[in-house]
């Protein structure tokens, strides 16, 4: 199975400033896809933001970034003008594009506070 | 509105009991997952299915049994040969099944076992 390793239990960011999150993963597959989670402090998981292998451009979603590095295995999300609501447990994911359905591997999380 | 929905939301059991977390979806989707959440551990996948009657092992399906007699509903039976059954539950589902798209996960809002 697929690895996918978050390296930083915990981030810390002041409130409208940039923090970024690392996540690397461990496959030979060429074609797959790559997500964050956000799990607030509810539990309900919400996508972030999701990356296919196969594009070279680098997804964005309003605030939230990436940063895909194929040939590294690497997939970091950039948070920019952090809000309080940002605090969250973040999760990176890893998805086969094959013929198993749509299982996705988690990282461990990523736990961000975010102060005034 | 469409979504997920997991019962009870809190449950608990003495040691040798079985117990039944119930997951019903209302959005059409083929696919349904069950998760384990453990402080410091990200989400293990249990069970997954990609259609009605068929279901596959995840990584840590040992002690837990599944069934999918209904497209809308995928529930998860905590066996008493699970030995460390105390966590939190999270069903999800998506669009599609063996390999159409990038299928985003939906998730419920989970359920917190705790053995006595």
């Amino acid at each position: 199975a697929q690895t996918v390793t978050q390296s930083q239990p915990e981030m810390s960011v002041q409130e409208a400033e940039t923090v970024t999150l690392s996540c690397t993963y461990d496959t030979s597959e060429s074609d797959y896809y790559l997500f964050w989670y956000k799990q607030p402090p509810s539990r309900q998981m919400i996508l972030v933001i999701r990356q296919e292998a196969y594009k070279q451009q680098n997804a964005t979603e309003n605030r939230f970034s990436v940063n895909f590095q194929k040939a590294a295995k690497s997939f970091s999300l950039k948070i920019s003008d952090s809000q309080l609501g940002d605090a969250a447990m973040y999760f990176c994911a890893y998805r086969s594009a094959g013929n198993s359905g749509y299982a996705l591997n988690f990282g461990k999380g990523t736990s961000l506070l975010v102060t005034p | 509105d469409g979504g997920i929905t997991q019962s009870p939301k809190y449950l608990f059991r003495k040691e040798g009991q079985n117990v039944t977390l119930s997951c019903e979806q209302n959005l059409n989707h083929d696919a349904m997952y069950w998760y384990r959440q453990d402080p410091g551990q990200g989400l293990r996948l249990i069970y997954y299915s990609q259609i009605v009657n068929d279901f596959q092992k995840g990584d840590i399906a040992e002690g837990y049994s599944v069934s999918r007699e209904k497209k809308e509903s995928f529930p998860l039976t905590v066996t008493s040969a699970q030995k460390n059954p105390t966590a939190f539950y999270l069903c999800a589902s998506s669009i599609g099944a063996f390999g159409q798209g990038a299928g985003e996960l939906f998730f419920g809002e989970g359920s917190r076992l705790t053995v006595l």
